[in-house]
């Protein structure tokens, strides 16, 4: 078992729909990381939160809608997503976003978009 | 561009013997780190080696690093059925952002 938790599994979704991921640790980790895998490729950094505040965007489209509500949760709101976007998606977190720092991963949603 | 890419791309070998993989990257960094994913996992991470230290070894697992050429090998001795996996490296390169290299899909006959 992973100590960062991912819900749902897995989903599916149609392009018009409006639904969110969410991730949670309780490891007391203050940096969250978002990331999006597509079959047989490496993970690519979507977004990171250093102490609840987003550090980083890595120009991810608008349609894609980080939240951190608090240091032991992470959501990704989802609206208006194209094929394109299924994937699976992965949470990450760490002791914090200064480098040199291991980064615990979840499980990830598999996002299927009709 | 991938920052980290590695080769090979695949690799099978049975139980026991040795796997090598190795990482290439572009630009100066921090630190390497290696992962596995298993299918339909998450990324585990497995060891780190900072830009100063040239070796590292964590039970199986042994990685090099050579700054000079730009390069880390990570190599799995007496592999298992159980080590099959892809495997990942990581730099880091700016606080808080790690950019992961292609990946080498190990498998591990029994």
């Amino acid at each position: 078992d992973t100590e960062v938790t991912q819900t749902p599994k897995h989903l599916v979704m149609g392009m018009t729909n409006k639904k969110s991921l969410k991730c949670e640790q309780h490891m007391g980790h203050r940096a969250m990381y978002w990331y999006k895998q597509k079959a047989k490729k490496p993970p690519e950094l979507m977004f990171v939160y250093s102490y609840e505040k987003l550090s980083i965007n890595e120009s991810v489209p608008s349609r894609f809608s980080p939240e951190c509500p608090n240091s032991s949760l992470l959501n990704l709101h989802l609206h208006a997503l194209q094929p394109e976007d299924s994937a699976l998606y992965l949470c990450a977190s760490s002791q914090d976003s200064a480098g040199a720092i291991p980064q615990h991963f979840g499980d990830g949603t598999r996002l299927s978009i009709l | 561009s991938q920052q980290g890419e590695e080769d090979p791309q695949a690799l099978s070998i049975q139980e026991g013997e040795n796997a090598t993989m190795n990482c290439s990257y572009k630009t100066s960094i921090n630190n390497l780190q290696w992962y596995r994913q298993n299918s339909g996992r998450g990324l585990v991470h497995l060891i780190l080696i900072r830009s100063n230290e040239r070796e590292k070894h964590s039970g199986r697992l042994r990685v090099t690093l050579d700054t000079s050429k730009k390069s880390s090998s990570l190599l799995i001795t007496a592999s298992r059925a159980a080590d099959t996996a892809s495997y990942f490296c990581a730099t880091d390169t700016n606080a808080g952002k790690s950019t992961f290299g292609d990946g080498t899909t190990l498998t591990v006959k029994p």
